[in-house]
C-alpha cells in the first residue's frame, strides 16, 4: 500500500525557517516531490529529490533520506505568501504521484 | 511562461448527467494526467496518459471515466453519469518528454453535481 504523513497544520512567524517533515511507505519509489497549493489553486512544483541529500532553490530546501523514508521542505526568510498546503508527493515510476494530505502553514506577522 | 489551461473552471450539472472537462497541456509535453481533490481531502491520482493510450489509472477510475486526446492540443476527461460523490476540484496535469517525472498542473474545473 501508499502511506504518506504529514503534520497536518503549522504556525510560524514572518521572517522566521520552518521545517515540514514527510514520512513515506510505498511499494516502489523513485522520488520525492513537494509541491506548494494555495486554497482554491492547483498545486505549483517546487522541488523534487532523487537521491538522498538537500537540494536547495532560493529560501526552499528540500531533503530526502531514502533509507528512513523521510523528507523535509525547508523554508527560509517566511513570507506572509507562504502561507499555503505544502503537499509532499512520492513518485513511484508508474506515472503517478501519490499525495499526502498537505500541511497547512500559516504565517503570522 | 507557458501554463496548463482548464476549461470549464466551474461547472455544475445535475446527477446523472454526463460532463466533459477539458485541458490544453503545455505545447512540448508528452504525457497527460488527471489527478482530483475532493473538498478538504488530498490530491487523488486518476489516471495517466501517453502515445494516445492510458498508461496507468486508478482504482477510482472506473467505466464512468474516459479520456481522450481528440487533436493535437485537448485532453479531456469525460464522467458518462455524474454521481453526487464526483463533486471535487479536477486537476490535468502534464510533464515534458526529457523530465516526465515533474508534473505541471492547471488551475483546476470545479464540478459540482446536484
Amino acid at each position: 500500500g501508499q502511506n504518506i504523513d504529514q503534520p497536518t497544520e503549522m504556525t510560524a512567524t514572518e521572517g522566521a525557517i520552518v521545517q515540514i517533515n514527510c514520512t513515506y511507505q510505498t511499494s516502489g519509489f523513485n522520488g520525492l516531490f513537494w509541491y506548494q497549493q494555495h486554497a482554491g489553486e492547483a498545486p505549483t512544483f517546487l522541488s523534487y529529490n532523487v537521491l538522498d541529500g538537500l537540494e536547495e532553490k532560493g529560501r526552499f530546501s528540500s531533503f530526502l533520506s531514502r533509507s528512513k523514508g523521510y523528507s523535509y521542505l525547508l523554508l527560509k526568510e517566511l513570507q506572509m505568501k507562504d502561507s499555503a498546503s505544502y503537499l509532499c508527493a512520492a513518485y513511484t515510476g508508474r506515472r503517478a504521484l501519490t499525495f499526502g494530505s498537505g500541511t497547512r502553514l500559516q504565517v503570522q506577522p | 511562461e507557458p501554463e496548463v489551461t482548464q476549461t470549464p473552471s466551474h461547472q455544475v450539472t445535475q446527477m446523472g448527467q454526463e460532463v466533459i472537462l477539458r485541458c490544453v497541456p503545455i505545447s512540448n509535453h508528452l504525457y497527460f494526467y488527471w489527478y482530483r481533490q475532493i473538498l478538504g481531502q488530498k490530491v487523488e491520482f486518476l489516471v495517466s496518459f501517453y502515445n494516445n493510450e492510458i498508461s496507468e489509472k486508478s482504482e477510482i477510475f472506473d467505466d464512468q471515466f474516459s479520456v481522450e486526446r481528440p487533436d493535437g492540443s485537448n485532453f479531456t476527461l469525460k464522467i458518462r453519469s455524474t454521481k453526487l460523490e464526483d463533486s471535487a476540484m479536477y486537476f490535468c496535469a502534464s510533464s515534458p518528454r526529457d523530465n516526465q517525472e515533474t508534473q505541471y498542473f492547471g488551475p483546476g474545473t470545479r464540478l459540482l453535481v446536484l
